[in-house]
């Protein structure tokens, strides 16, 4: 069974205040990592896709890694319309599905 | 303008109660899907159809049931509410890749559900 851990759970940033979120998974032949991004009371905004170990990808403040056991979601200098939950998901070759973990809520004060 | 939308956004609702909850996306896509979201924000599948045939129907009581009239709608109805039925329930849809998962999903706002 594929399983998706996210740490820290919560993150406290100021502005301008660079840091990673991590997310570690287990899977059965990773077709894809995908993260999303989710504000209160909305539902998830898909952000970027992940196919296999060493790529990476930038959008903004953004930029994911991958490796064979875990991504890591790099915000550089985050302002506070960053603030959101993160969440993770990968897809394996086991299941036609995605599996979440259960968020990064990031908190970027001014 | 809306992609995926859903009807109501929340819903109080007695135990023992049926209701159901619809979703319409106007992206052009074939897949849709159920999830739910439960207080520790753990998203779970647990429904998808494609071009209104079932494809993925996970381990969901019987009490849950999807119906897709045409590829743009999945209604989810639920049937004798429990108190443990309380959560967010989220409707997303993508293009049809052969059912490996790996589309981009979409996703509606949500459907915040309460059992008193």
């Amino acid at each position: 069974e594929d399983q998706v851990t996210q740490s820290p759970e919560a993150l406290r940033l100021q502005e301008g205040e660079s840091s990673s979120l991590n997310c570690s998974y287990t899977v059965s032949g990773l077709r894809g990592l995908f993260w999303y991004r989710q504000d209160p009371g909305k539902g998830p905004e898909f952000l970027f896709t992940l196919y296999s170990a060493g790529e990476e990808k930038e959008k903004e403040r953004l930029k994911a890694t991958l490796t064979k056991k875990e991504s890591f979601l790099h915000i550089t200098a985050p302002k506070p319309e960053d603030s959101a939950t993160y969440l993770c998901a990968v897809c394996g070759t086991s299941g036609s599905r995605l599996t979440f973990g259960e968020g990064t809520q990031l908190t970027v004060n001014p | 303008d809306t992609a995926v939308s859903q009807t109501p956004k929340y819903l109080v609702t007695q135990m023992g109660n049926d209701k159901s909850i619809k979703c319409e996306q106007n992206l052009g896509h074939d897949t849709m899907y159920w999830y739910k979201q439960d207080s520790k924000k753990f998203l779970k599948i647990m429904f998808s159809y494609n071009n209104k045939e079932l494809i993925i129907n996970e381990t969901v009581p019987n009490r849950f049931s999807p119906k897709s009239p045409d590829k743009a709608h999945l209604n989810l109805h639920i049937n004798s509410l429990e108190l443990g039925d309380s959560a967010v329930y989220f409707c997303a849809s993508s293009q049809w890749g052969g059912g490996a998962g790996m589309e981009t999903q979409y996703f509606g706002p949500g459907t915040r559900l309460l059992v008193l």
